[in-house]
């Protein structure tokens, strides 16, 4: 069975510095994508960055780049220069069809 | 930019009333899917639909859940008989391919059963 675990229910993180958000998985399927998704207060959920497991490369999209290591069976997500507006829920997820989720960890941004 | 659609976004019933939840994906989107998210908890597959037919389905998704694209745009899930813990936060999202393709998701419509 598929499986993605995050282990920090709330971090903090001051104002434009970096943080590192973990994720780890568990799968025997060979082929997954996984995924990082945002919530905001508001509650939509906003697609962030997606890594293949074939993907050689790790993605980056804009601040967003995602720590793939496929070993050891992790995806962090890294947010550099951290913004007020970064402040959220934000949910790993791992696709082989359907989508299974983290529990998620919130992000506090603090000015 | 194109975006999943969902009406409405809060909806109040009372228990044993039948809810439709309306949802509108990307246009050339051909997988649609609804999710859950109880208050404070994880998102939740309910169901993945593709060519007019469900392709899975969680074990939540029981007997009274049911899917339909009644035209060539809506999506619908329909809560025939609702009870307290179906109220939720129910996303639908949309996908151009089945296995790894990026999920979209629509903005949830909150439910709420009193």
């Amino acid at each position: 069975a598929q499986k993605i675990t995050q282990t920090q229910p709330g971090m903090f993180v001051q104002e434009k510095e970096a943080v590192t958000l973990d994720c780890t998985y568990d799968t025997s399927d060979q082929s997954y994508g996984l995924f990082w998704y945002k919530q905001p207060s508001s509650g939509e959920m906003i697609f962030l960055i997606y890594q293949g497991s074939y993907d050689e490369q790790n993605a980056t999209e804009g601040r967003y780049s995602l720590n793939f290591q496929k070993a050891r069976k992790s995806a962090n997500l890294v947010i550099s220069a951290s913004q007020l507006g970064d402040s959220a829920m934000y949910f790993c997820a791992m696709r082989g069809g359907k989508l299974i989720f983290g529990q998620g960890t919130e992000l506090s941004v603090k000015p | 930019e194109p975006e999943v659609t969902q009406t409405p976004s809060h909806q109040v019933t009372q228990m044993g009333q039948e809810v439709i939840l309306r949802c509108v994906p990307i246009s050339n989107h051909l997988y649609f899917y609804w999710y859950r998210q109880i208050l404070g908890q994880k998102v939740e597959f309910l169901v993945s639909f593709y060519n007019n037919e469900i392709s899975e389905k969680s074990e939540i998704f029981d007997d009274q859940f049911s899917v339909e694209r009644p035209d060539g745009s809506n999506f619908t899930l329909k809560i025939r008989s609702t009870k307290l813990e179906d109220s939720a936060m129910y996303f639908c999202a949309s996908s151009v391919g089945p296995q790894l393709d990026t999920q979209y998701f629509g903005p949830g419509t909150r439910l709420t059963v009193l």
